[in-house]
């Protein structure tokens, strides 16, 4: 399997500022990784899907320059929200999704974004 | 566009009943469907089926696939306060790679 880590697991920032997101799989070497957002009692909504060494795709909808995803090595994606408002408080989680045909997704532990 | 449905959406259950939970799904290149349940963190994994009428079984929760049908089903047998979380179904097509793509979701409470 692969391990995923994320971080950090909370943060609370204030309106206007930026947050960054990190997701290191620790044990894999992970050409895509993707993106969730989640509302209370909702699915895992994919934002993005994060490609090394290229642009992330976005899914429709979701605003690139607002999300901005950095996929620099084969170990560590980041997730930034930039000016972060208190509609973007949810709970954003990571996953290098099915390492080989046989086997689960593996997502980091999310992290819950508070804005205020 | 792959699709992948849910239902019910939520559902309230005393201790013991039996649960099930539906998925059905329309997928260009089917890979492989999987069932996660999540608390309150990242979700825990249950299941993987990719063959058709084989059941999996671990413990009290069970799940099938009918490829034919396009449909999943995970059972809950003997219900407890613990298997209140929000159940998700997802879908792997081999055209998408490694991405899966998720249902709703089903809330699931069990009161005592």
């Amino acid at each position: 399997g692969a391990v995923v880590s994320q971080h950090p697991s909370w943060v609370i920032c204030k309106s206007g500022t930026s947050v960054k997101i990190e997701c290191r799989s620790l044990d894999f070497q992970a050409t895509t990784m993707f993106w969730y957002r989640q509302f209370p009692k909702q699915s895992l909504m994919l934002m993005a899907t994060s490609n090394e060494g290229s642009k992330a795709t976005y899914e429709q909808g979701v605003e690139k320059d607002k999300f901005l995803i950095n996929h620099a090595s084969l170990t560590l994606s980041t997730l930034t929200v930039t000016s972060a408002h208190p509609e973007d408080s949810s709970f954003y989680i990571c996953s290098v999704g099915q390492t080989q045909m046989n086997t689960e997704a593996f997502f980091g532990q999310g992290t819950r974004l508070t804005v205020v | 566009e792959d699709k992948v449905v849910q239902s019910p959406l939520s559902l309230v259950v005393h201790e013991g009943d039996t649960v099930t939970l539906n998925c059905s799904y329309e997928v260009t290149n089917f890979r492989s469907l999987l069932w996660y349940k999540q608390e309150k963190k990242a979700p825990t994994f249950l299941f993987m089926l990719t063959s058709s009428g084989i059941e999996k079984k671990s413990g009290r929760l069970s799940s099938i696939l009918d490829k034919k049908e396009l449909f999943s089903i995970l059972n809950i047998t003997a219900t407890q306060t613990g298997d209140s979380a929000v159940y998700l179904c997802a879908v792997g097509d081999v055209k998408y790679g490694n991405k899966l793509v998720f249902g709703a979701g089903t809330i699931l409470r069990v009161k005592s």
